[in-house]
């Protein structure tokens, strides 16, 4: 079983719309959830991290996170077309694992 | 905050050839830092695993002979692919974990694009 999992899309959303990204992690001593933007040629990075249970928002970024079912989810509002782009999952026991990423695209 | 640069961003170089990548954080200190490579369309790899004073831990499939890291302040890491071959053409991105980080977050670095002729 993969330490963090991915559903790898690709995902098309329109402009406006809500993007939902789900990652599920096999190691439940995992203690913090990190979500990453690639776009393509360059390299990861941070959107946002959650630590606890529940919802963390950032602008129109919100990280969801149940250590019950292992699960970490990413919300985009009103997404736009720069958000066109690989989003990864990371999970860190001690070190991160990352997930294999989930393309999204936006349409105009 | 938390920045992170590489050099070169890319370089080309002959068959045989060896090439040092160099890591550096511009506004922390890194006790950890990262190496991943990245083939087209496919996730990051991460290669090997360096802290500052002591040998890096390599990913099993990793040749330490070919791809030596050396970490030697807490502010930079080099990656040195030696005798490269057009195989080791990828994408080599760097990362960092700050010393006093809580969550252990890293924070990457531009990325530098290898290829070998």
């Amino acid at each position: 079983q993969k330490e963090v999992e991915q559903n790898s899309g690709p995902l098309s959303v329109p402009e406006g719309a809500i993007a939902s990204l789900n990652c599920t992690y096999s190691d439940r001593g995992s203690q913090s959830f990190f979500w990453y933007r690639q776009y393509s040629g360059k390299s990861p990075e941070l959107i946002m991290f959650i630590y606890s249970n529940g919802d963390k928002e950032d602008g129109r970024f919100t990280a969801q996170l149940n250590k019950a079912s292992q699960y970490v989810s990413l919300l985009i509002r009103d997404s736009q077309p720069s958000d066109s782009a690989t989003y990864l999952c990371a999970v860190n026991p001690n070190n991160l694992f990352f997930g294999t990423g989930t393309r999204l695209t936006v349409i105009p | 905050g938390a920045v992170v640069s590489q050099h070169p961003s890319w370089v080309i170089c002959k068959s045989g050839t060896s090439v040092k990548i160099e890591c550096r954080s511009l506004d922390f200190q890194a006790t950890t830092m990262f190496w991943y490579r990245q083939f087209p369309k496919q996730s990051l790899m991460l290669m090997a695993t360096s802290n500052e004073g002591s040998k890096a831990t390599y990913e099993q499939g990793v040749e330490k002979d070919k791809f030596l890291i050396n970490h030697a302040s807490l502010t930079l890491s080099t990656l040195t692919v030696t005798s490269a071959h057009p195989e080791d053409s990828s994408f080599y991105i760097c990362s960092a974990r700050a010393v006093n980080t809580n969550y252990n977050e890293q924070f990457f670095g531009p990325g530098t694009r290898l290829t070998v002729l």
